[in-house]
């Protein structure tokens, strides 16, 4: 069953506005871990925040955890086109001493010019 | 910065071929993954390993093996290749049991596998 499910599936905004993705799942976790993905390629760690935490900076991505809701928002200030890619959230859920990674389907950020 | 290296980015195969995609990585992590990604589906899991020797069936296992004889190594083989099997297919690794909190996954840039 789909864990992570982000929201929207799809953003298209103009250079230098920011972005918001959403992320909502399921069950208890330990950590929730957003990814981008550029086309055509693997996926790169962007930022981890564990269950205890509310919220995290990493440059220009801020992230957002809301256990009560089980949900969690990225934002992209001050977007670039570079930035332009699949962002995907990830669950982490410890079971045992195995960590049960689960992804969402994935929001396409596209940054117009 | 840890690597992972996956042999291929595009290999096309015929149908009933025996597949090999190779993945490696070089920071002594000694867990390594297999997913493959398709639209509409996300990545979904299809074996893992925690050491050498050891392999684990992940959600979708069917029609696929893995070899992991070296730590450094992770091979997902395609017993018979079926048009179905086409997909993107992305390794990933991280260090040891309880530290995917810390690090994360490290993937691969992906192998695209078309069967014909």
């Amino acid at each position: 069953s789909q864990q992570g499910e982000e929201d929207p599936q799809a953003l298209s905004i103009q250079e230098g506005e920011n972005a918001t993705m959403n992320c909502s799942y399921k069950t208890s976790i330990n950590n929730l871990q957003w990814y981008r993905q550029n086309s055509g390629r693997g996926l790169v760690h962007l930022i981890l925040i564990r269950s205890n935490e509310r919220e995290k900076h990493s440059g220009r991505l801020r992230v957002t955890l809301d256990t009560s809701k089980k949900s969690s928002s990225l934002l992209i200030t001050a977007s670039r086109a570079a930035d332009t890619a699949s962002y995907f959230c990830a669950t982490d859920t410890l079971m045992n001493r195995d960590d049960k990674i689960i992804f969402g389907k994935g929001t396409r950020l596209h940054i117009l010019p | 910065d840890v690597k992972v290296t996956q042999s291929s980015r595009y290999l096309v195969k015929r149908t009933g071929e025996k597949v090999f995609l190779e993945c490696v990585q070089d920071m002594d992590h000694e867990n390594m993954f297999w997913y493959r990604q398709d639209p509409g589906l996300g990545l979904r899991l299809i074996y893992f390993s925690y050491d050498v020797k050891m392999k684990e069936k992940g959600d979708i296992p069917e029609g696929y093996s893995v070899s992991r004889e070296k730590k450094e190594r992770f091979s997902l083989i395609l017993e018979s290749a079926s048009t179905n099997q086409t997909s993107m297919y992305l390794c990933a690794s991280y260090p040891i049991a309880g530290t995917f909190t810390l690090y994360g996954y490290t993937f691969g840039s992906g192998t695209r596998l078309t069967v014909v």
